[in-house]
């Protein structure tokens, strides 16, 4: 039932390694998002995913990549994880590029 | 400085008090205006948006954009411990990917 689910919950990993965060939407909607939130709770856009037309964040390290295999499917892959990376990453959808975001309950990566 | 700002907390208040929760922000662009909830642990959710200036009403939440003074607030009446949560405001333009600006939150706990 759950509208954006995203897998796994809590992953703790060393540095160094590769890791990938999953996520899947059910409400048919045709964007989504990855976003990054720290300790100080700062949500920052990451990437944006739109009818195969993909909006990269310039800031965000090419160690990151986002894959859409289709549109209920973005998938984060990082790797070389660095202590940095420790957060928790948000995916979301909307219906196109949108003010209303349905996110799911995020993915805690702690980097050892 | 960040493009949204928002004084972090914690804001604590007894049950029934009107709470007022609010942002300032630095772009002229933005043109819509967003409230989140986070509950600990959870991903955020849609309180409520306004376009441009004005207020918005929805129950106990009233929402308040002054382009002039780039100033947004969101008012909580008689409020609840329920509503216990960091409040994030967002923001957007129509350039820029579309997407979302966050501030940093502003957690709350309502006592009971």
């Amino acid at each position: 039932d759950t509208a954006v689910s995203q897998t796994p919950k809590y992953l703790v990993t060393q540095m160094g390694n590769d890791k990938s965060i999953k996520c899947e939407q059910n409400l048919g909607h045709d964007t989504m998002y990855w976003y990054k939130q720290d300790s100080k709770k700062f949500l920052k856009i990451m990437f944006s995913y739109n009818n195969k037309e993909l909006i990269i964040n310039e800031t965000v390290p090419n160690r990151f990549s986002p894959k859409s295999p289709d549109k209920a499917h973005l998938n984060l892959h990082i790797n070389s994880l660095e202590l940095g990376d420790s957060a928790v990453y948000f995916c979301a959808s909307s219906h196109r590029p949108s003010n209303v975001l349905t996110f799911g309950a995020g993915s805690r990566l702690t980097v050892l | 400085q960040k493009e949204v700002e928002q004084d972090p907390g914690p804001l604590s208040v007894p049950e029934g008090a009107i709470v007022s929760l609010n942002c300032t922000y630095s772009n002229s662009a933005f043109q819509y205006f967003m409230w989140y909830r986070q509950y600990s642990r959870k991903g955020p959710e849609l309180l409520m948006y306004t376009y441009s200036s004005g207020n918005k009403e929805d129950g106990r939440f009233t929402a308040q954009v002054d382009k002039s003074s780039k100033y947004i607030s969101l008012f909580i009446r008689d409020s609840q411990p329920s509503d216990s949560a960091t409040y994030l405001c967002a923001m957007r333009n129509n350039n820029a990917g579309n997407m979302l600006t966050f501030g940093g939150g502003t957690r709350l706990m309502v006592k009971p």
